[in-house]
């Protein structure tokens, strides 16, 4: 069975902080696909990344940075100087080769960045 | 670009009435999706249409769901009769396959439709 986890509901930040927020997933599949997603208070979900299991390298945009291990079965997200406009829920998902856009999304992290 | 645009934005309603919820979905996507997100059971996939053609409808709760796809420019999900436990937030998404890029998984969702159900 695939099951997102993130154990992470809420953080609270102050502005300039950095904040990681964790994702760990569970699949047989040795093909797969790890995305993150932004859900601002205006409600609608914004894609933000999309990994495929063959490529661990880590990744940089802006300030925000992510980091695959497949030995720990884990897609971490980092935000770096973290802004108050970065206040959102974030979600981290899986999906299987071929199944295009059939996610299973983790229970999402709310993140708070106070000024 | 207008993104995927969805209608009613809110609609309270009462036990057992139908309800019928919109979407527009970005010009020139070929896959549709259908989204519901509870606070008990997050974001889960109802349903997904490509090229208009529902494809799979695993998650579709129970026969009172139903969606349809009349053409590559709207789609419909209705809930008849209604009951409280349905309340949720609804999402479109559409999405765009192309295979030479890959982008399995990159969905534009609309801004959702939050159902209440008296």
């Amino acid at each position: 069975a695939q099951k997102v986890t993130q154990a992470q509901t809420e953080i609270s930040v102050v502005e300039k902080e950095d904040v990681t927020l964790d994702c760990v997933y569970e699949t047989r599949d040795t093909t797969y696909y790890l995305f993150w997603y932004k859900q601002p208070p205006s409600g609608e979900l914004v894609f933000l990344i999309r990994r495929n299991s063959f490529d661990e390298q880590n990744e940089i945009s802006g300030r925000y940075s992510w980091n695959f291990q497949k030995s720990t079965s884990s897609f971490n997200f980092t935000i770096t100087a973290s802004q108050v406009v970065d206040s959102a829920v974030y979600f981290c998902a899986l999906s299987r080769r071929g199944s295009q856009g059939n996610l299973i999304f983790g229970k999402g992290t709310k993140l708070s960045v106070k000024p | 670009d207008a993104g995927v645009i969805q209608s009613p934005r809110h609609e309270v309603t009462e036990m057992g009435q139908e309800v019928t919820l919109r979407c527009k979905p970005i010009s020139g996507h070929d896959y549709l999706f259908w989204y519901r997100q509870t606070m008990m059971r997050g974001l889960e996939l109802l349903i997904y249409f490509n090229n208009n053609v529902p494809i799979d409808d695993s998650g579709m709760p129970e026969d009172r769901f139903s969606a349809k796809m009349p053409n590559a420019s709207f789609s419909t999900l209705k809930i008849q009769p209604s009951e409280p436990r349905d309340s949720a937030v609804y999402f479109c998404a559409s999405s765009l396959e192309d295979s030479g890029s890959g982008r399995t998984g990159e969905l534009f969702f609309g801004e959702g439709s939050r159902l209440t159900v008296l």
